[in-house]
C-alpha cells in the first residue's frame, strides 16, 4: 500500500518553456503532498508543502511565482516550472504521506534537463 | 533554521565490514526517521524512531535515538553489496509536519 507516482519519469525541454509534473497517491488519499529537490549527490531540499484545496507553502528562498503547486484533489498535486532555464535543471521529488507523523511515500522523481 | 547534519559524507568498505553512520540534529526532534536512496531512486523509508534512547533492529540494521533526542545512529552489521546507497536521517521538530533531510551518507561497498 501507500503507492506514489510521478510523472514523467525524465523530461528535457528548452530554456522559457514550462514543465508540469504530476504526482499522484493511488491508493490512498493524501491531504499533504510535499515536494522536494535534489542536486547530484546532495540532499533532500524541501520546496514547498502542497495542501489540498489551499495554497502550497513555499520554503524560504523558493519563488512560487516560478515553481506553481496545484493540490486539486486528495490524490492529485501538480508542479510546473516556468519559463525554466538551464540552472533549474534537477531531480524533482514528490511524497506524500496518511496522516501526522506517519513516514514519507515518495514517487520515482523526474529528472529535468533544461537546454 | 534547523539544520541536520550526518557523518560520515561517504564510506568505502569491503563486504562483510561494519557501518555506521550518525546523525545530529542543531535542535531536539519530536521523532526521527530514516530512509535508504539507492543510486537512481527514490528514498524508501527505513524506520521511525520516537522516544528517548528507543533503540530499534531490523535484521542487520539497529538504529538508535540519543537520550537528549537530538542524535541518532544508523549501524549495520557485516555490509553487503545490496546496502550500496546513501543513507538519510529526516526529523521532525514540534509539531510541525514537515521532515528535515540530513545532509546523507553515501555507502560503498565491494567484495
Amino acid at each position: 500500500g501507500a503507492v506514489v507516482s510521478q510523472h514523467p519519469s525524465w523530461v528535457i525541454c528548452k530554456s522559457g518553456t514550462s514543465v508540469k509534473i504530476e504526482c499522484r497517491s493511488l491508493d490512498f488519499q493524501a491531504t499533504t503532498m510535499f515536494w522536494y529537490r535534489q542536486f547530484p549527490k546532495q540532499s533532500l531540499m524541501l520546496m514547498a508543502t502542497s495542501n489540498e484545496g489551499s495554497k502550497a507553502t513555499y520554503e524560504q528562498g523558493v519563488e512560487k511565482d516560478k515553481f506553481l503547486i496545484n493540490h486539486a484533489s486528495l490524490t492529485l498535486s501538480t508542479l510546473t516550472v516556468t519559463s525554466a532555464h538551464p540552472e533549474d535543471s534537477s531531480f524533482y521529488i514528490c511524497s506524500a504521506k496518511v496522516q501526522g507523523w506517519s513516514p514519507l511515500h515518495f514517487g520515482n522523481g523526474t529528472r529535468l534537463t533544461v537546454t | 533554521g534547523q539544520q541536520v547534519m550526518q557523518i560520515p559524507q561517504y564510506q568505502h568498505v569491503q563486504e562483510g565490514e561494519d557501518f555506521t553512520t550518525y546523525c545530529n540534529s542543531s535542535t531536539t526532534l519530536s521523532n526521527i526517521q530514516w530512509y535508504k536512496q539507492r543510486p537512481g531512486g527514490h528514498p524508501v523509508f527505513l524506520i521511525q524512531l520516537v522516544k528517548s534512547g528507543e533503540v530499534k533492529k531490523q535484521k542487520r540494521l539497529t538504529f538508535q535515538f540519543g537520550e537528549a533526542k537530538k542524535n541518532s545512529s544508523l549501524h549495520i552489521t557485516a555490509t553487503q553489496t545490496t546496502d550500496v546507497g546513501t543513507y538519510f536521517c529526516a526529523g521532525i521538530t514540534g509539531t510541525a509536519s514537515k521532515l528535515t533531510f540530513g545532509t546523507g551518507t553515501r555507502l560503498q561497498v565491494t567484495l
